[in-house]
């Protein structure tokens, strides 16, 4: 697509429940991100896929959290057991790598709101 | 570990007038990044900085990095209303994985 999709826009989910936020990057992207934003905070890192290489999970914060990306295109982030702190701004970013081997361009989806209630 | 900070985090200015976002990082860089962000939308890409000296303008923004102070600035000439909205800077590591690692944000109004 044109852009960086990501669905749902927002979700409001229970307390206790899991939630799955999806995230569809431009194509020929090879690399995806997932960041985190908390009301008036800047952007948290929480996993990088980089092509078929092992994803860097190390911004995760706890093990409720997983992300997979399925065909190297679109990405799923799975919170388990949804707490009232998880709620924030989940935002997706895919970049392409240039020929030096850097990723240089990264275009940011519209983000999913998930409020824990 | 890579720290980004950005000053002032609050800036309320008059249209008209001039000011300066200041951006400073811990460790060396490959690259840096400004984005704008508007209230309930996600991040527009405004420059990226790739080397020493470097300056782009856009408009009334203009980014310039100096790599040995490790500081990037933005400047902003005769604001007007339209650039209020919080901006970002961000810095590459290619050693962390091509990630970026944000500052905390600057929070831009500007006043009729």
């Amino acid at each position: 697509g044109a852009g960086v999709s990501q669905s749902p826009s927002n979700k409001v989910t229970e307390k206790g429940k899991d939630v799955e936020l999806r995230c569809d990057p431009i194509s020929g992207h090879t690399a995806l991100y997932w960041y985190r934003q908390s009301l008036g905070q800047g952007l948290e890192f929480l996993i990088y896929f980089q092509g078929n290489s092992a994803p860097d999970k190390s911004g995760l914060p706890s093990d409720r959290f997983s992300a997979e990306r399925t065909g190297g295109s679109v990405s799923t982030l799975t919170i388990q057991r949804t707490q009232q702190e998880d709620s924030a701004v989940y935002l997706c970013a895919s970049s392409t790598r240039a020929p030096a081997g850097k990723n240089y361009g990264y275009t940011f989806g519209s983000g999913t709101r998930l409020t824990v209630v | 570990e890579l720290k980004v900070e950005q000053n002032p985090l609050f800036l309320s200015m008059q249209e008209g007038k001039n000011y300066t976002i200041y951006c400073n990082y811990s460790t060396t860089s490959d690259r840096l990044y400004w984005y704008r962000q508007d209230p309930g939308k996600s991040l527009e890409s405004l420059f990226v900085l790739l080397s020493n000296g470097a300056v782009k303008q856009e408009g009334r923004l203009m980014a310039s990095l100096d790599t040995k102070a490790r500081l990037s600035t933005l400047h902003i000439t005769a604001a007007v209303h339209d650039l209020s909205a919080t901006y970002f800077c961000a810095v590459v590591q290619e050693t962390s994985g091509s990630r970026l690692t944000f500052g905390e944000g600057t929070q831009l109004t500007v006043n009729p």
